[in-house]
C-alpha cells in the first residue's frame, strides 16, 4: 500500500524558517518524481514544487521561488522541503504528492502538515 | 500560466441527482485534465484523469468529458459519501501545474 506521511509542520514567526519531511512507504520511491502541494485554510490547491526522481529537474511556484528548497533521499525514501523567510501567506496544509510515471496528475497524497505563520 | 475556472463553485444537491461540474481552461489543454474530490480534514483523492478516464476503484457514476478548453465532471446519482469539494487540474502545462478554484456540492 503506498503511503506517504508529512511531518515537520507547526507554528514558526514571519521570516523563520521550517523543514518539512514526508516519508514514502509502499512502492519504489526513487523512480517517482514528486510535488509540494499547499492549501491556505479554507482556500484552493496550489502546486509549490517539484522534484525529478533522481534530483535532476526541479521547479518551484514563483510565489516561493527563492525562499523554498525542495530535495529528496532516495536511499531514505523521504522528501523534503526546506521553508525559509517565511510569511503569513504560506500559511496552509502542506502536502506531498507522488507524480503518476508518465504525466503530471498527483496520484497519491500525504495526509498534510499544517504551518502556520504568525507572531 | 494556464488559469483553470471552475462553475459553480458550490451547489446544493438531493441524494439522487444528476450533478455536473464545469472547467474551462485559459487556453486547450488537449485533454490532459484530472478531478479530485476533497473531503473535510482529508487529502485529495484521484477521481479523473486524461479528462475522461475513470482512476481505478472510483464508482462508475463519476464520468468525466469535454475538449480544448471545456470540461465537466458528472456525478450520475448523487450519493451520501459524494458530498465533497471537487476540483479540476490541468497538467499540460508543466511545471506549472494548475488547478481549479474547487466546487464544494452541499446537500440540499
Amino acid at each position: 500500500e503506498v503511503q506517504l506521511v508529512e511531518s515537520g509542520g507547526g507554528l514558526v514567526q514571519p521570516g523563520g524558517s521550517l523543514r518539512l519531511s514526508c516519508a514514502a512507504s509502499g512502492f519504489t520511491f526513487s523512480s517517482y518524481s514528486m510535488n509540494w502541494v499547499r492549501q491556505a485554510p479554507g482556500k484552493g490547491l496550489e502546486w509549490v514544487s517539484y522534484i525529478s526522481s533522481s534530483s535532476s529537474t526541479i521547479y518551484y511556484a514563483d510565489s516561493v521561488k527563492g525562499r523554498f528548497t525542495i530535495s529528496r533521499d532516495n536511499a531514505k525514501n523521504s522528501l523534503y522541503l526546506q521553508m525559509n523567510s517565511l510569511r503569513a501567506e504560506d500559511t496552509a496544509v502542506y502536502y506531498c504528492a507522488r507524480v503518476r510515471v508518465g504525466g503530471g496528475l498527483f496520484d497519491y497524497w500525504g495526509q498534510g502538515t499544517l504551518v502556520t505563520v504568525s507572531s | 500560466d494556464i488559469q483553470m475556472t471552475q462553475s459553480p463553485s458550490s451547489l446544493s444537491a438531493s441524494v439522487g441527482d444528476r450533478v455536473t461540474i464545469t472547467c474551462r481552461a485559459s487556453q486547450g489543454i488537449s485533454n490532459s485534465l484530472a478531478w479530485y474530490q476533497q473531503k473535510p480534514g482529508k487529502a485529495p483523492k484521484l477521481l479523473l484523469y486524461a479528462a475522461s478516464r475513470l482512476e481505478s476503484g472510483v464508482p462508475s457514476r463519476f464520468s468525466g468529458s469535454g475538449s480544448g478548453t471545456d470540461y465537466t465532471l458528472t456525478i450520475s446519482s448523487l450519493q451520501p459519501e459524494d458530498f465533497a469539494t471537487y476540483y479540476c487540474q490541468q497538467y499540460y502545462s508543466t511545471p506549472q501545474l494548475t488547478f481549479g478554484g474547487g466546487t464544494k456540492v452541499e446537500i440540499k
